[in-house]
């Protein structure tokens, strides 16, 4: 079992509509990173966190330390959304554990 | 300013030949991280450097991968010995100082062993 599970895999929705992605881990952290890579290109960070709750325009991040699980919420999703997010999480170590990330296509 | 650089963007090579990837960090960024992805995976850590020193390099698949950086700055990913499994995209990142950062992340360089 990977320390790090994302879900759903793969999630195709229509323009507009509220996105999920959820991630669990296994270990404990020091924080929780948010991660989007576009087709063929780097890895952004979006988020890190290692309490409560972040917003960055549409997207927000919320983590459950007690439960083990954060949530990436996009809201008025768009075409341009189109990417994989990825969860990662940092232990006190420095190194990044990542899950296995989430393809999200919106279509117009 | 310039973020993290990977060069080449792409390399094909033989099986059994040796290579290198070249990372340019963010200036002034003392941590550095090497990353390898494989399609449809999350990238998983390989080794850690902060300044010059490898402070974690227990991703490292076997010994024929090792890393250098030896001003602090630029590093080198060397493998020997290519086989076709180390196919994938290396990917580097950087970070101020190191502890719980955020990281920035090259583009990546994309290895075929063919």
């Amino acid at each position: 079992k990977n320390e790090v599970e994302q879900s759903p895999q793969n999630l195709t929705a229509q323009e507009g509509e509220f996105i999920t992605i959820n991630c669990s881990y296994s270990v404990g952290i020091s924080a929780l990173h948010w991660l989007q890579q576009h087709p063929g290109g780097g890895i952004v960070s979006l988020f890190m966190l290692s309490s409560g709750k972040k917003k960055h325009g549409r997207l927000i991040a919320t983590i459950n330390i007690q439960e083990k699980h954060s949530s990436l919420h996009i809201t008025a999703s768009h075409p341009r959304d189109s990417a994989v997010y990825i969860c990662a999480v940092s232990q006190g170590a420095q190194k990044l554990v990542f899950g296995q990330g989430t393809r999200l296509t919106i279509n117009p | 300013g310039a973020g993290v650089s990977q060069t080449p963007s792409n390399k094909v090579t033989e099986k059994g030949k040796y290579v290198e990837l070249r990372c340019d960090p963010i200036s002034g960024h003392t941590a550095l991280y090497w990353y390898r992805q494989s399609l449809g995976q999350g990238p998983e850590f390989l080794i850690y450097f902060q300044g010059t020193g490898a402070a974690d390099d227990s991703g490292l698949p076997n010994d024929r991968f090792f890393a250098v950086r030896p001003e602090g700055s630029v590093s080198t990913l060397k493998i020997q010995r290519t086989e076709r499994g180390d196919s994938a995209v290396y990917l580097c990142a950087s970070s101020p100082g190191g502890r719980g950062e955020t990281q920035y992340f090259g583009p990546g360089t994309r290895l075929l062993v063919l």
